[in-house]
């Protein structure tokens, strides 16, 4: 596996379960983000780790949960989502130090909550 | 609140035209400015920063800064139909921090 990748690809589920997002970064990186992007909308930061510490929480409802291990993985944990909360899940990775604003996106998780 | 707007479009250029790329910010201590290349159904991708008031070019491309203006714009010189996608505007205030614009859907007609 190489650069950004997450699983699963697709997700859908009701707004009583609770599943997870995967993340995992082969690029040696030390700071991982949670994206959301919703049709029409920006890119919308969520959750910013730096050497697997929280640095921002962007006013995320306590519906997702993140969880950052290591330095290589990151976790979205969810539960009792609502309709709005379906887009695209993005996460990506930098090197805190390197080029400011460089990062590299996994493919996304397209999530539907019905 | 920092803003970074953008028109949404779509742009609509011929092939081998020149496609201009427009982003205003709201944020005067911004620092850094990037353009991200999103393909319909996949993920951001880097092209082009810029630090300093000017122009960088880079191949094809060329971003322009105008920090006493909070503007900065993206040329796509000799347009190709591969150039289609959307181009998402990011800006940087500190640290590794980015607020990014809706995008910009660019259409290049062959």
């Amino acid at each position: 596996e190489t650069g950004v990748t997450q699983t699963p690809r697709h997700l859908v589920m009701g707004m009583t379960n609770k599943k997870s997002l995967k993340c995992e970064q082969h690029l040696g990186h030390n700071a991982m983000y949670w994206y959301k992007q919703s049709a029409k909308k920006p890119l919308e930061l969520m959750f910013v780790y730096n050497f697997k510490e929280q640095t921002e929480n962007n006013s995320v409802p306590s519906r997702f949960s993140p969880e950052c291990p290591n330095s290589s993985h990151l976790f979205l944990h969810l539960h009792t989502l609502q309709p709005e909360d379906s887009a695209l899940y993005l996460c990506a990775s930098s090197q805190d130090g390197g080029l400011a604003g460089e990062q590299f996106f996994g493919p996304g998780t397209r999530l539907t909550v019905l | 609140q920092k803003e970074v707007e953008q028109n949404s479009g779509p742009l609509s250029v011929p092939e081998g035209a020149i496609a201009s790329l427009n982003c205003t910010y709201s944020d005067r201590g911004s620092q850094s400015f990037f353009w991200y290349r999103q393909y319909s159904g996949k993920s951001p991708e880097l092209i082009m920063f810029i630090y300093s008031n000017g122009d960088k070019e880079d191949g094809r491309f060329t971003a322009q800064l105008n920090k006493a203006s909070q503007y900065v714009s993206l040329l796509i010189r000799d347009s190709q139909p591969s150039d289609s996608a959307t181009y998402l505007c990011a800006v940087n205030g500190a640290g590794n921090m980015l607020t990014f614009g809706g995008g910009t859907r660019l259409m290049v007609k062959p």
